[in-house]
């Protein structure tokens, strides 16, 4: 069964943290992996997408790993403030599905 | 500018009346998404459309139709609406499919604003 799963559920740090969202995933024939930002009641934004050949993508103070093989990814954010409080999703999209994580809500503290 | 726009914002239909979600793009995009999201759960891809060819997925009710007259406008059809059909709707492209994206911070998905369906 493929599964992700995302620890976790809730996080809260001070303005200025760097800090790491986990992503895991049980099925590792994978196409790509995509972490979102969701703000309470809006749409999605994708934030990076990793392909399954890649190993890690930057943008900004975002960077995003991927570990197909033990079945893990990451964001890392960097110098954290208080507009990236949201809650991220990870997404793993594999030959005929596609499957989310169910998010860390991330709270940055002025 | 808007690139992905979902009309109406929110939508309140009645048991059982049929009802259409509409999105459009200014971004010229060869594929278009539709994603369920029930309150406070991840998202559900429904189904896609790469240019005109429609592509379903699984485990999506039949209660669900869609509908692309042309590159930049695609619909969400619900024949039948049930309570448990309450949620927001949230419209996606992407230049290529999910499958063919080379990943980065541009080369991915665009989302709508979503539309909230409440169903009474």
């Amino acid at each position: 069964k493929q599964e992700v799963t995302q620890i976790p559920a809730a996080l809260s740090v001070p303005e200025g943290e760097n800090l790491v969202l986990n992503c895991s995933f049980t099925d590792s024939a994978i196409y790509n992996l995509q972490w979102f930002r969701q703000d309470p009641g809006k749409g999605l934004t994708s934030l990076l997408l990793i392909q399954s050949s890649q190993r890690e993508q930057t943008s900004g103070r975002l960077n995003a790993s991927l570990d197909k093989s033990s079945g893990r990814s990451t964001l890392y954010i960097a110098a954290s403030q208080p507009g990236d409080s949201a809650t991220y999703l990870c997404a793993v999209l594999y030959n005929n599905d596609m499957r989310f994580g169910a998010g860390t809500r991330l709270t940055v503290k002025p | 500018d808007a690139m992905v726009i979902q009309n109406p914002r929110y939508q309140v239909t009645q048991f059982g009346k049929p009802v259409t979600l509409s999105c459009s793009q200014t971004l010229n995009h060869n594929v278009m998404y539709w994603y369920q999201q029930k309150s406070s759960q991840a998202p559900k891809l429904l189904f896609h459309y790469y240019d005109k060819d429609f592509n379903n997925e699984a485990d999506t009710p039949d209660n669900f139709q869609s509908r692309r007259p042309n590159t930049s406008f695609c619909f969400l059809d619900i024949r039948s609406p049930g309570l448990g059909d309450a949620a927001m709707y949230l419209c996606a492209t992407s230049r290529e499919t999910l499958w063919s994206l080379a990943g980065g911070d541009t080369d991915t998905q665009y989302f709508g604003p979503g539309t909230r369906l409440t169903v009474l």
